[in-house]
């Protein structure tokens, strides 16, 4: 079964420390997804990536970077956290030619503090 | 701007009735939407999708009409249940393996 783990699911950091978000895919898709939910709003993509070892800006990409050592996983880091990066994060993942809207994992939830 | 609206931001029905959840988007390049569903403390989850070369897509209880012309496109729940209690995102892209662009989201509350 189709299946993307996110790990931590909830996560408490300190403002300044660097936090890493991790991102696991059973689906054997190309295509990876970080997107940030802040509460009663939308989600809004940060980085996403076609292939390993490559990634690409969001829209809103600003205060953090992205690692996609395989085609399994893929990472969010936050260098220097601050209180504006408490959100609910969640990776999706979609396949090459799939043309199917992306599958979510469960989400991190992370508080910066 | 937001590139994708909806509205309204919550909808109350009873069980039975159509809840009808609305879209509208900016962008003319869009020619993918999806609709999610979400339930608390949960990752979103398909719930189905339209090209814009479709006017009309059905998929069950579930129902997308998309009118090109004017940019708007609604979500229209039949015989809705208190299992469908959730919030609702309408999205879309121009080229989907470069992400989606989302709405606000609408929050439907099922009562029996």
């Amino acid at each position: 079964e189709a299946a993307v783990t996110q790990s931590p699911r909830s996560k408490v950091a300190v403002t300044g420390g660097k936090v890493t978000l991790s991102c696991h895919q059973t689906n054997n898709h190309d295509y990876m997804y970080w997107y940030r939910q802040d509460t009663g709003h939308g989600l809004r993509l940060i980085h996403y990536s076609y292939v390993a070892d490559s990634t690409e800006k969001g829209d809103i990409p600003d205060g953090y970077k992205a690692s996609r050592p395989s085609q399994e996983n893929f990472s969010l880091i936050l260098e220097l956290a601050s209180l504006s990066q408490t959100a609910v994060y969640f990776c999706a993942t979609t396949g090459k030619g799939n043309n199917q809207a992306p599958l979510f994992g469960e989400g991190t939830r992370l508080s910066v503090l | 701007q937001q590139q994708v609206r909806q509205s309204p931001q919550s909808l109350t029905v009873w069980e039975g009735e159509t809840a009808i959840l609305n879209c509208s988007y900016e962008d003319s390049t869009f020619n993918y939407f999806p609709w999610y569903q979400q339930f608390p403390g949960e990752g979103p989850a398909l719930l189905i999708s339209i090209r814009s070369v479709s006017d009309k897509k059905e998929d069950g209880r579930f129902t997308i009409f998309f009118n090109k012309r004017e940019k708007k496109l609604s979500l229209h729940i039949t015989d809705s249940q208190p299992g469908d209690s959730a919030t609702y995102f309408c999205a879309a892209s121009a080229n989907y393996a470069q992400g989606l662009t989302f709405g606000l989201g609408t929050r439907v509350s099922v009562f029996p």
